[in-house]
This record gives C-alpha cells, structure tokens and sequence, in this order.
C-alpha cells in the first residue's frame, strides 16, 4: 500500500494528451513538500523527468509537465510517443512519523495504442 | 559526468546478508547525500534510507530498522547497503540514488528529490 496513491494504468494514442494523477495527504503533498516524477522503462533504472512539482530537467522534453495543488499532484505527457512507453512513478516527503521521509506512488504503466 | 556504479547481483540464502557497494565519480562525493531505493519483481520503488557522506549520519525508514545498515568509505568515494536477516520478500533490485543540492531538512540530513541513479543491483534470496 503505497503512501501516494496513483491509477495503474493509463493509455493514450500518439499524439494524443495524458495525464497520472497522484493523490496525498496532509503530510506529504498537502504539507507542501514538492513532488517529483520518474519514468522508468523496462529493465532500466528511473530517471528524473519532473521536480519541485514544475520543473524538467535539462534534456526532458517539453512534452512533460507537472502541477501540484492541495494534496495532489499530476503529470500531463503531450504529443504522445510511442518512446513515452514507461512506468511513471510520483514522489515526495513526508513528516508522518509512522511514514518513510522519502514517498513513493505505486506507479503507473503507460500504455502507447 | 556524474556516475553511479553498483556492484554485480548476489544470490543469498534465507538469513544471510548481502553488502551492495555504490561508488560515485564525476563530482565531489561528500557534497551528495546518497539514497537507497530498492524494487521487487513488478512492483513499484520503496526507499530504504539516506547517508551523509560528509560526516556520520543516516536515516532508515522504519521498516528496515534493525536490518540495514549503510556506510560510506571516503578514500573510494563509494557508499554501502547491507541488509541482514534476508528473507525471500527481500528479493529485488537494489539502486543508490543521489540526492540533488538543496531540498528539506528532517532533523539533521537534508532530504531532496533523486537527480542520478545507479543502475540497480538484483539481489535474489533463494534456499
């Protein structure tokens, strides 16, 4: 069960808009520590797509954006390629002593018809 | 370039205990704390802890209390994951991550998003 709550599965055809929800709590995202965004496709490592909610780092395509309000947060991926075919996965912190510091989101699998 | 190399996969058997090393290069290792996040098989990312390799300080999260223990060795620029009293739920590919300059401060380590990520190391717990 993860701290942040995210669909399994989301699918789009190229060219085509998605968007990964990513659902908190008061003390995590609604505590206001960013969220990040990782993409990790098959048998590799994650890589960094998203942090501090808004920012790509160099190299990530404009296609990727995030956005945070209240406790939530999402990932909008547009002009889909078939290339984006990867799971996602959303983090943050948190000061829930019972919690880890460092959330992670169960993943999402994107799907490129 | 910053890298982060991992050593090779183990099989261990239920009990024993595994030490996976991390050795950066590329930037100056004691200014970069290092994370460990491990993945079982078809599931999602589970952080395990973060060290300071600057001076003595880690954290571990709550469920590995007891069982993880992560050291760095300055002179090699190279952090440690050891993990004991394994069991076959600890099957999964272990990865250090380092964690990016800045971010929020839970007691005295400064906790921030994952900017370079080794490669992974599988560690599978078989009898």
């Amino acid at each position: 069960q993860s701290v942040l709550t995210q669909p399994p599965s989301v699918s789009g055809a190229p060219g085509q808009r998605v968007t990964i929800s990513c659902t908190g709590s008061s003390s995590n995202i609604g505590a206001g520590y960013d969220v990040q965004w990782y993409q990790q496709l098959p048998g590799t490592a994650p890589k960094l797509l998203i942090y501090g909610n808004n920012n790509r780092p160099s190299g990530v395509p404009g296609r990727f954006s995030g956005s945070k309000s209240g406790t939530s947060a999402s990932l909008a991926i547009t002009g889909l390629q078939a290339e984006d075919e990867a799971d996602y996965y959303c983090q943050s912190f948190d000061s829930n002593l019972s919690a880890s510091k460092v959330v992670f989101g169960g993943g999402t699998k994107l799907t490129v018809l | 370039q910053v890298q982060l190399v991992q050593s090779g996969a183990e099989v261990k058997k239920p009990g024993a205990s595994v030490k996976v090393s991390c050795k950066a290069s590329g930037y100056t290792f004691t200014n970069f704390y290092i994370h460990w996040v491990r993945q079982a098989p078809g599931q999602g990312l589970e952080w395990m802890g973060i060290i300071n390799p600057s001076r003595v300080g880690t954290s571990y999260a709550q469920k590995f209390q007891g069982r993880v223990t992560m050291t760095r060795d300055t002179s090699t620029s190279t952090v440690y994951m050891e993990l004991s009293s394994l069991r076959s739920e600890d099957t999964a590919v272990y990865f250090c991550a380092r964690g990016a300059p800045g971010g929020t401060w839970f007691g005295e380590l400064l906790y921030s998003y994952f900017d370079y990520w080794g490669r992974g190391t599988l560690v599978t717990v078989s009898s």
